[in-house]
């Protein structure tokens, strides 16, 4: 059980464009989702939480308006690099929290690698 | 949040008890420590977590000591497939996990 799915697991893009990715809980309802990026030989970093119905709320220095997040259900949550620059290309990673579930584990997706030309 | 620290890099072999510190001095009483570990290019997993007493799972045992100030994860019989960073860390409700450096865990044959 606690499962979270991320999807794509690798994408590539042109300078520009925008690209989304889904994180869903396929097993459980997730009170609260969070996003990470994770850059070569680092640690994960912690963009912004975001609850079902609620705007997401974002780390210093996150830029709210490139990092778009929606979670219109509980149990799919996205984000939206708008504008993808070469500096945006990173390991993106997704959790889930459920107070239902073990209280305070976040339950991981595979992570999204992003490319960017 | 309380800060961690954790040895950069371990080795073990295969099949031996693996141990991993971690301090936390400064850590507040209604921290948790949580224990993560990431496998290359993969999204962490959890592993453990505990507030005072020791702790065991079918993954791990966690030890904390008495005065709370640092703990260790035992992997009890560790595997090739136990070679990831593991991560300790320190935070009262989960919610908002703070990943630092960790500890490279390499599982020799």
């Amino acid at each position: 059980g606690a499962v979270v799915s991320q999807h794509p697991s690798w994408v590539i893009c042109k300078s520009g464009t925008s690209v989304k990715i889904e994180c869903r809980s396929l097993d459980f309802q997730a009170t609260t989702m969070f996003w990470y990026r994770q850059f070569p030989k680092q640690s994960l970093m912690l963009m912004a939480t975001s609850n079902e119905g609620s705007k997401a709320t974002y780390e210093q220095g996150v830029e709210k308006d490139k990092f778009l997040i929606n979670h219109a259900s509980l149990t799919l949550s996205t984000l939206t690099v708008t504008s993808a620059h070469p500096e945006d290309s990173s390991f993106y990673i997704c959790s889930a929290t459920s107070l239902r579930l073990a209280k305070n584990i976040q339950y991981f997706g595979a992570g999204t690698r992003l490319s960017v030309l | 949040d309380a800060k961690t620290t954790q040895p950069p890099s371990m080795d073990c072999a295969e099949g031996r008890a693996a141990n991993l510190p971690c301090n936390h001095s400064t850590i507040s009483g209604n921290e948790y420590v949580y224990w993560y570990r990431q496998i290359h290019s993969q999204g962490p997993q959890y592993i453990i977590h505990g507030l005072k007493n020791n702790e065991t799972n079918e993954m791990a045992s966690l030890i904390i000591t008495e005065d709370r100030k640092s703990s260790t994860l035992i992997l009890p019989h560790a595997t090739l497939r136990d070679t990831a960073v593991y991560y300790c860390i320190a935070e009262t409700s989960g919610s908002r996990l703070t990943f630092g450096e960790g500890t490279q865990l390499t599982v020799n044959p």
